[in-house]
C-alpha cells in the first residue's frame, strides 16, 4: 500500500534549527509538497521538490532523495511564530496527492 | 478578496438536517477540492472537479454531495449526517488537478453533528 510518515510531534527551542523528516512509499512519484498549518487556519503552500536536492527558501528548505523516499524540512532561526503543524504531501504517478498526518512543531522559548 | 473563501465558518446539525457548504475561488483557477480534516489524521481527499468535472470521488457516502456549478464556486451539500462526520471541511483550488501545482486552501468550515 501506499503511504506517507512523518513524526507526530516535535519541540525545539526558539533561535535552534529543527529538521521535520517524512517517509513515503507511493506507486511512482511526481513531485512532493510540504506545507504549514497553524491551528485553526488553512494549509498554506511552503515548498514542492521534484528533483533530488536542497531548495532553500529564506529560513526554510527541503529536501528530497527520491532513490530513498525521503525528504525533510529545515527550519533555521527558529521564530514562535513556526509553531505549527507541517504536512508532508507526495504526488503519485496517477497524479493523486497523499497526504501525512502532520507534525505538530512545538516552540519554547 | 481573499483567495478562497468558504461559508459558513462553523456549523451545528442535527442527523437529519440538510445543509450546504460553499466555497468561492477568486484566483482563476480550474480545479477545486474538498477535503475532510480530523484531528491527527491525514487530510482526506474527498471530491475533485477538473475543469467543472468531477475527477475523483474517494469513495464518499452518499450523504454528501458535491456540486461544481462554475471553475469559481463549490458546494457540499450535507444530508442525513452522522457524529463521526462531525470534522473540518476544507476547500482548495490550484492551477489544474493533475497534483503537481500547490493548493491554496479556504479557511474552513468547522461541522458538528449532533
Amino acid at each position: 500500500g501506499q503511504n506517507i510518515d512523518q513524526p507526530t510531534e516535535m519541540t525545539a527551542t526558539e533561535g535552534a534549527i529543527v529538521q521535520i523528516n517524512c517517509t513515503y512509499q507511493t506507486s511512482g512519484f511526481n513531485g512532493l509538497f510540504w506545507y504549514q498549518q497553524h491551528a485553526g487556519e488553512a494549509p498554506t503552500f511552503l515548498s514542492y521538490n521534484v528533483l533530488d536536492g536542497l531548495e532553500e527558501k529564506g529560513r526554510f528548505s527541503s529536501f528530497l532523495s527520491r532513490s530513498k523516499g525521503y525528504s525533510y524540512l529545515l527550519l533555521k532561526e527558529l521564530q514562535m511564530k513556526d509553531s505549527a503543524s507541517y504536512l508532508c504531501a507526495v504526488c503519485d504517478s496517477n497524479y493523486q496527492l497523499l497526504w501525512g498526518a502532520g507534525t505538530k512543531l512545538i516552540i519554547k522559548p | 478578496e481573499t483567495g478562497v473563501t468558504q461559508t459558513p465558518r462553523h456549523l451545528v446539525m442535527g442527523m437529519t438536517n440538510k445543509k450546504s457548504l460553499k466555497c468561492e475561488q477568486h484566483l482563476g483557477h480550474n480545479a477545486m477540492y474538498w477535503y475532510k480534516q480530523s484531528a491527527k489524521k491525514p487530510l482526506e481527499l474527498m471530491f475533485v472537479y477538473n475543469f467543472k468535472e468531477q475527477t475523483e470521488n474517494n469513495s464518499v457516502p452518499s450523504r454528501f454531495s458535491p456540486e461544481c456549478p462554475n471553475s469559481s464556486h463549490l458546494f457540499l451539500h450535507l444530508h442525513t449526517l452522522q457524529p463521526e462526520d462531525s470534522a473540518l471541511y476544507l476547500c482548495a483550488s490550484s492551477q489544474d488537478g493533475s497534483g503537481v501545482y500547490e493548493q491554496y486552501f479556504g479557511p474552513g468550515t468547522r461541522l458538528t453533528v449532533t
